[in-house]
């Protein structure tokens, strides 16, 4: 069964940082490219950042550029998404999905409030 | 960027219905579309993907079609499942950009 598992949020204060983690299980995690997906309360859907199946290639969308850093290690099948300079508008429910785009297999996903 | 305007925003129907939901893009994004459900407190879920293909283990009253640069995600016979948030996505360019969301309720 194929599990993604998130971590590592919480509350933070304005420009400090914040790693997040996805623990990938019950399939090839090294076969697969990721995405990192997020949802402020109460809004829509929001791609956030896709990373290729080894780690070569790494898309993202303009309002985190230069901020946040996708990233993988495939031999503890885990997606990491580091989130630097934060603000309050990166306040949102952060979610893993397997493929280079979202598709099938999302996590429960885990909570970023970035607040003073 | 690719902009998705997804209408209506909100959705009353009863149950039985048939309901349409659509999106257009503001490019040609060829089939590059899926659609996914989201329920409260819940993770999306996929339901169709390239444009007409029903995902697995999503009911077959759900369809998808296209007509030019406009998608759509019908619903045959609504049931009380299917209560949700609908949104599209495309997939065809960097940034994937999703539709702004509809919220099928009951009416």
């Amino acid at each position: 069964e194929v599990q993604l598992v998130e971590s590592g949020g919480g509350l933070v204060q304005p420009g400090r940082s914040m790693k997040l983690s996805c623990a990938a299980s019950g399939f090839t995690f090294s076969n697969y490219g990721m995405a990192w997906v997020r949802q402020a309360p109460t809004k829509g859907l929001e791609w956030v950042a896709t990373i290729s199946y080894d780690g070569s290639s790494t898309y993202y969308r303009d309002s985190v550029k230069g901020r946040f850093t996708i990233s993988r290690d495939n031999a503890k099948s885990t997606l990491y998404l580091q989130m630097n300079s934060l603000r309050s508008e990166d306040t949102a429910t952060y979610y893993c999905t397997r493929g280079v785009y979202p598709g099938g297999y999302w996590g429960q996903g885990v909570m970023v409030t970035v607040s003073s | 960027d690719i902009q998705m305007t997804q209408s209506p925003s909100s959705l009353p129907a009863s149950l039985g219905d048939r309901v349409t939901i659509t999106c257009r893009a503001s490019q040609d994004i060829g089939n590059y579309l899926r659609w996914f459900q989201q329920k409260p407190g819940k993770s999306p879920r996929l339901m169709i993907y390239g444009a007409t293909n029903l995902a697995a283990g999503v009911p077959s009253r759900f369809s998808g079609s296209r007509s030019g640069s406009d998608y759509s995600l019908t619903i045959n016979s609504l049931e009380s499942e299917d209560m949700a948030i609908y949104y599209c996505l495309q997939h065809n360019e960097y940034p994937y950009t999703f539709g702004a969301g509809t919220k099928l309720e009951l009416k």
